[in-house]
């Protein structure tokens, strides 16, 4: 079966640089969500869209930005990165009814050095 | 404030035995509750979800969970562990009005041969 795909797997950046990040959501899904796994904690939620337009909003910084195009797939792009950057970041997608089960990518490693 | 815990960082278990991974929750309304499972260097990979029905849910790879609502918990269960279980377990309720799921802190299972 599909699954969400992400690319890049894995990204090195330097401090103030800019890094985008894409995700493929599974065919059919209207639903893009993003979340960050730094080093030894629990994801956190970043932001997410529903027919290409953002539905929530967590804990992303305005340094970070996304969007959802007409194909459903989505950018994260990140500006100004900062050490702090350097994370496991995750796209999941799903369906929009609440209680639909959210797929996760297998995530993208980000590197800032 | 919509929170969850994981009560243990990590819980270790002999191949063969019984394992329970534990979850309390505080969330409002009736909650849509998740398990997911990541491996090292891996997406999150789901296991099974309570809606509502029946408080015993069955999921992937052998694993069940118990909701009990009186005690606002979802504990993951399994009756006999193995050693390819050894992972990092997400307990993770779904605030249901934004869809958005709200991770624990994590418990490592380590399965021990």
């Amino acid at each position: 079966a599909a699954g969400v795909i992400q690319s890049p797997r894995h990204l090195i950046k330097e401090k103030r640089e800019t890094a985008t990040l894409k995700c493929y959501p599974i065919p059919r899904h209207d639903t893009v969500y993003w979340y960050q796994q730094g080093p030894g904690q629990d994801p956190q939620f970043l932001i997410s869209f529903y027919e290409k337009m953002q539905s929530d909003k967590g804990s992303i910084p305005d340094r970070f930005s996304a969007q959802q195009f007409s194909d459903y797939h989505s950018e994260l792009n990140m500006s100004s990165l900062e050490l702090g950057d350097s994370a496991l970041y995750f796209c999941a997608s799903s369906p929009r009814a609440s209680g639909n089960t959210i797929y996760f990518g297998e995530g993208s490693w980000l590197t800032v050095v | 404030a919509q929170s969850v815990a994981q009560p243990e960082d990590q819980v270790n278990v002999a191949e063969g035995n019984p394992l329970t991974v534990k979850c309390t929750y505080s969330v409002s309304g009736n909650p849509y509750l998740f398990w997911y499972v990541q491996y090292p260097n891996r997406g999150l990979q789901f296991l099974l979800k309570y809606i509502t029905g029946d408080n015993l849910v069955k999921g992937s790879y052998g694993f069940e969970a118990e909701f009990n609502k009186s005690q606002t918990s979802f504990h993951l269960k399994k009756p006999s562990a193995l050693v390819s279980d050894s992972a990092l377990y997400f307990c993770a309720p779904l605030y249901g009005g934004y869809n958005k799921l709200i991770f624990g802190a994590g418990t490592r299972l380590a399965v021990h041969p």
